[in-house]
Order: C-alpha cells, then structure tokens, then sequence
C-alpha cells in the first residue's frame, strides 16, 4: 500500500536549471497538493487540483508550474531555479477539501546553488 | 500572510509533564485539523474537529475546538519520547472553501 509517492527524495540544482518532481498517488483521491517547508514557515500551498485536467494556484504560486494530466500524478515543475526554491516539497492528496485528512508524500529535499 | 498562528514555537518539557499548543485563526474556520511531523519524516494527520467546541480525545492527546471556531488546542498529559515532534493545526477558513491553512506549527522536544 504505496499512498502517496514523490520522485526524486533528494535533488542539486544549479541556479538557472529546470527540473520536474512527479507526485503518484494510488488511493484515487481527487485533490491533490504541493507544498513547500521552510523553517518557522511551516507549510505553505503552491498549488493545487481539484480533479484531473484542473490546477489552481495556492499561497506562493510563482517559479512553478504544475500539471494534472492523470488522476493519479500530479507534477511540479520549476521553469527557472532559483536559490529562493531551496526547500523541502510536499506532495499530499485527500479525498475531498473538507471533511478528509490529507496524506503526504515522503518529501523532496531540494537545493539550489 | 499568515492567517492561522500556533504558540509557542517551541517547547521544551520533561518527560512526563504536560504540553499544550493553541492555534489562532484571524477569521472563522469551518473546520480544524492536527498533523503531527516527526523530525525528517512528513506530516500525518491526528484529527479534525468541525463542531463550536468539540472536544476529542485520543489517548494522551485532547483536542479542542474554540466556541467562536477561531481557535483550537491540543493538550498532551504526561508526554513521552515518542510525542517529539512538530505538531500543525491547518484550518479551512469559511471564506474560502477551496483550501486548507497550515499553521507555523509547534516543535515539541521531550527530555528523558
């Protein structure tokens, strides 16, 4: 029983590159999520999706793009990296907004140099 | 900016002593949930609470929801090593209903 899971765990960009991280999920939940984890920041939502072939931007939408082409994968790109984008990245899906918990991926530990 | 707050940041306690965490929201919630992180793993969820001062309890663990569903508790009597952690409130405002609100969270560090 995977729930939900990211790809890479650990990642170094180069200021400039772009890079994708892919969030699976195999409990056929409809909403899913990217955070992001900073120290004292807690986590803050990058964007989301309301089901497949929907996206909405969260609480820090810019420097990232993402995609839901399956109902299963939700995808976070980076276009441009930039130091600012070193953090750890949650994927989480759920149910529905209100009444289910969200379940999370194990993170990516991402640094830009 | 942030909308839903937790104090303290931090809390450092004895092993068998009490700990307790309060999230404040500056508008009302429809609901309230806690996640718990274990230091370098993800957040699992505890509970949600929905109801004007629900109260839930899960062992050790006493959650509560404020009158107003502005603001929430979690209460741990008697902690353990195994409660260290960053515990979250996250919030669905009743304004906005397509997203949940993480709070800062609140790291707990147990000495044996």
């Amino acid at each position: 029983n995977a729930g939900v899971t990211q790809t890479p765990k650990f990642r170094v960009l180069k200021t400039g590159q772009s890079m994708t991280l892919l969030c699976a999920q195999d409990m056929n939940h409809e909403y899913m999520y990217w955070y992001r984890q900073d120290p004292g920041m807690g986590l803050r939502l990058i964007h989301y999706s309301v089901g497949e072939g929907t996206t909405a931007k969260g609480e820090v939408p810019d420097g990232y793009n993402v995609s839901r082409l399956k109902k299963q994968n939700f995808l976070l790109g980076l276009e441009s990296a930039a130091p600012s984008q070193t953090s750890v990245y949650f994927c989480a899906s759920s149910y529905s907004i209100f009444t289910q918990p969200q379940h999370f991926g194990d993170g990516t530990r991402l640094s830009i140099l | 900016g942030q909308q839903v707050m937790q104090i303290p940041q931090y809390q450092h306690v004895q092993e068998g002593e009490d700990f307790t965490t309060y999230c404040n929201s500056s508008t009302t919630l429809s609901n309230i949930q806690w996640y718990k992180q274990r230091p370098g793993g993800h957040p699992v969820f505890l509970i949600q609470l929905v109801k004007s001062g629900e109260v839930k309890k899960q062992k050790r663990l006493t959650f509560q929801f404020g009158e107003a569903k502005k603001n929430s508790s979690l209460h741990i009597t008697a902690t353990q090593t195994t409660d260290v952690g960053t515990y979250f409130c996250a919030g669905t405002l009743e304004t906005s209903y397509d997203k949940v609100i993480f709070g800062p969270g609140t790291s707990l560090s147990v000495i044996p």
